[in-house]
This record gives structure tokens, sequence and C-alpha cells, in this order.
């Protein structure tokens, strides 16, 4: 599976853009970007998911660098709902979501 | 929307004890997957299942854990002679198709606490 790199953390205050990064410069042509979320005490849900271009929904918006090698989840304006641990994977027809570590997302009051 | 459910949400079981966990994964989904997290650790994949047979195990999954679709709406992962190690949160998800685009739905969880 290939590997992608998220901080362990990240803080933002709350109504105020988030932009939450993953590096994975060993990305294959075919691989997506899928960007699953915990809430605490839950399920991990989806968030979005791009292949080459920008990608928005109603949750986030999905910023791809050219060269594929690192992307941008943005939550526009941050709520304390949306204190999450947050999850960048690379996805081709593999049947099974690889976890990693993710990124911690406090919202500061 | 509709949603996976699991129950329990909660399981306490003595070690050696046998449980199964159920899920209802989403309606028209085709295919189905357990997950398990370890307290403080990574979701980590157990099994997914399609067409009532398993398409992909972890090593995690050895002979004490089988899965099974008993019925058309079910979905149960069943622990012969559980282990304090097996002590985690149980995660079901489902999804409609196998395409790197399709979303896995997830369910809230079922604790298992064994002791």
């Amino acid at each position: 599976d290939a590997k992608t790199t998220q901080p362990n953390s990240m803080e933002s205050n709350e109504e105020e853009p988030v932009h939450l990064p993953c590096n994975h410069s060993t990305i294959s042509g075919t691989d997506y970007i899928h960007w699953y979320r915990q809430l605490p005490s839950q399920g991990p849900e989806y968030v979005i998911h791009g292949l080459t271009s920008n990608v928005n929904n109603r949750m986030a918006s999905l910023a791809i660098a050219e060269d594929r090698k690192s992307s941008t989840l943005i939550l526009h304006r941050a709520t304390l709902r949306d204190a999450a641990v947050y999850y960048c994977i690379l996805l081709f027809g593999n049947e099974k979501l690889t976890f990693g570590t993710g990124t911690r997302l406090t919202i500061i009051p | 929307e509709p949603e996976v459910t699991q129950t329990p949400s909660h399981q306490v079981t003595q070690m050696g004890q046998e449980v199964i966990l159920r899920c209802v994964p989403i309606s028209n989904h085709l295919y189905f997957y357990w997950y398990r997290q370890i307290l403080g650790q990574k979701v980590e994949f157990l099994v997914s299942f399609y067409n009532n047979e398993i398409s992909e195990k972890s090593e995690i999954f050895d002979d004490q854990f089988s899965v099974e679709r008993p019925d058309g709406s079910n979905f149960t992962l069943k622990i012969r002679s559980t282990k304090l190690e097996d002590s985690a949160m149980y995660f079901c998800a489902s999804r409609r198709n196998r395409a790197a685009t399709d979303t896995q739905y997830f369910g809230p969880g079922t604790r298992l606490t064994v002791l």
C-alpha cells in the first residue's frame, strides 16, 4: 500500500479555515486520495476523495498538487464538531482501507 | 440517510468465552468489512466479505475469528475463544461497489472488553 505522511496534530480557531496537509510522494497514477475522519468515540466517516482535480463537497474541499505527491484537505469554517482525527488514505481498487495515525485536529473556541 | 448499525454497543466477556458481534449493513451494499481499533491505536483491517465468501483477511484474523452473513441483512463477527488482547472497538463497514471511488460506511462500533 502506498504510504501517506500527515502531521500528528493541528489546532485551529473556531470559524476559521483549516488546511490539513498530506504527503504521498510514492502515489501511483491510479491511486485515489481519500480522506476519512473519526470523531471521538465514533466510527470513521468519509469526508472526500479525488484523483487529480480539486474537489468540493458539502463537508470540505480537497486540493491536489499538480504532481499528486501531496494534497490538502480544507475545512472552510471549522466548528467544534470538526474536532476529530483526519486520515488521508490512498486507494486503488483495494477493498480495505489502511489507516495511519492521522492528524488530530483540535478546534479552539 | 441509510446507516450501518451494530449491536451490542458494549460487550463484556470472560477470557475464553465466545462472542458474536452483529452488524446490519446498508441494504443495497454488497461488500462488508470488519475493522478493529485497540484503545489509543490505529484502526486495523480484519476481513472483507463478498458473495458469501471472505475476499481478504489480515494476519490478525486467525482461526479464532469467523464471519458470516446468516440472512439477507445481518453480518456477524465471531471470536471463538476470546483473549485479553481482543479487547478493542470493532467496527463494521459496508460498501456498494468495489471501485476505488466508492465510499465505505462505518457503523458506530462495538466495544469489546475481555476480562
